[in-house]
């Protein structure tokens, strides 16, 4: 079964500077997709970026990279350059190449200090 | 562009009640589905549709029915509303091309 963990329930980062948001995933598809989203206080669920499991490179979008490590089965989101327009939670999510549902973490809530 | 409407943004049931969350799209995604967002499990999949006519469970679909007789709408019914079924409910879309889901804005459901 598909699975993705976030570990860190709550981060806490300085203004300015850079923050990394731990995501772990278990498939056993070959071809599958990861996400991010942002859910600030308002409630809306907002995309940042995907990585598709055949990429080659790291994903990239704007101040948002995610860190794709397939053998340890990791997309870590990091931000650059934090502002405080960042506090929100996050959610890791998979997309199933077949089905096409997606499951989500339990997401990490992202403080950020002036 | 309305994208994903979701109706209404909050409801308040009385438990054994019925109810219809609605969802219409207007980008003519294929898939759709609906989550239930509740604190510290993050967004739990009840049901969802790769296309009309055709509807799936997903992890928790129990107390939900769902019917998709258009592309455009996916409502969610509760048959008997219970207070374990307070929670914000998302309904989301995507297609084969788009690299993310669009989120509706959300009901807030309450139950007691």
């Amino acid at each position: 079964a598909q699975k993705i963990t976030q570990t860190q329930p709550g981060m806490f980062v300085q203004e300015k500077e850079a923050v990394t948001l731990d995501c772990t995933y278990d498939t056993s598809d070959p071809s599958y997709g990861l996400f991010w989203y942002k859910q600030p206080s308002s409630g809306e669920m907002i995309f940042l970026i995907y990585q598709g499991s055949y990429d080659q490179q790291n994903a990239t979008e704007g101040r948002y990279s995610l860190n794709f490590q397939k053998a340890r089965k990791s997309a870590n989101l990091v931000i650059s350059a934090s502002q405080l327009g960042d506090s929100a939670m996050y959610f890791c999510a998979m997309r199933d190449s077949g089905t096409y549902k997606y499951i989500f973490g339990t997401g990490t809530r992202l403080k950020v200090l002036a | 562009n309305a994208g994903v409407t979701q109706t209404p943004k909050f409801q308040v049931l009385k438990t054994g009640q019925s109810m219809t969350l609605q969802c219409a799209q207007d980008m003519n995604h294929e898939y759709m589905s609906w989550y239930r967002q509740d604190p510290g499990m993050g967004l739990r999949l009840i049901h969802y549709s790769v296309g009309a006519g055709i509807t799936d469970q997903g992890e928790v679909p129990n107390g939900y029915n769902v019917s998709r007789s258009t592309t455009e709408d996916f409502p969610l019914r509760l048959l008997s509303a219970a207070p374990s079924q307070t929670s914000v409910y998302f309904c989301a879309t995507s297609n084969r091309a788009s690299h993310g889901y669009t989120f509706g804005s959300g009901t807030r459901l309450t139950v007691v």
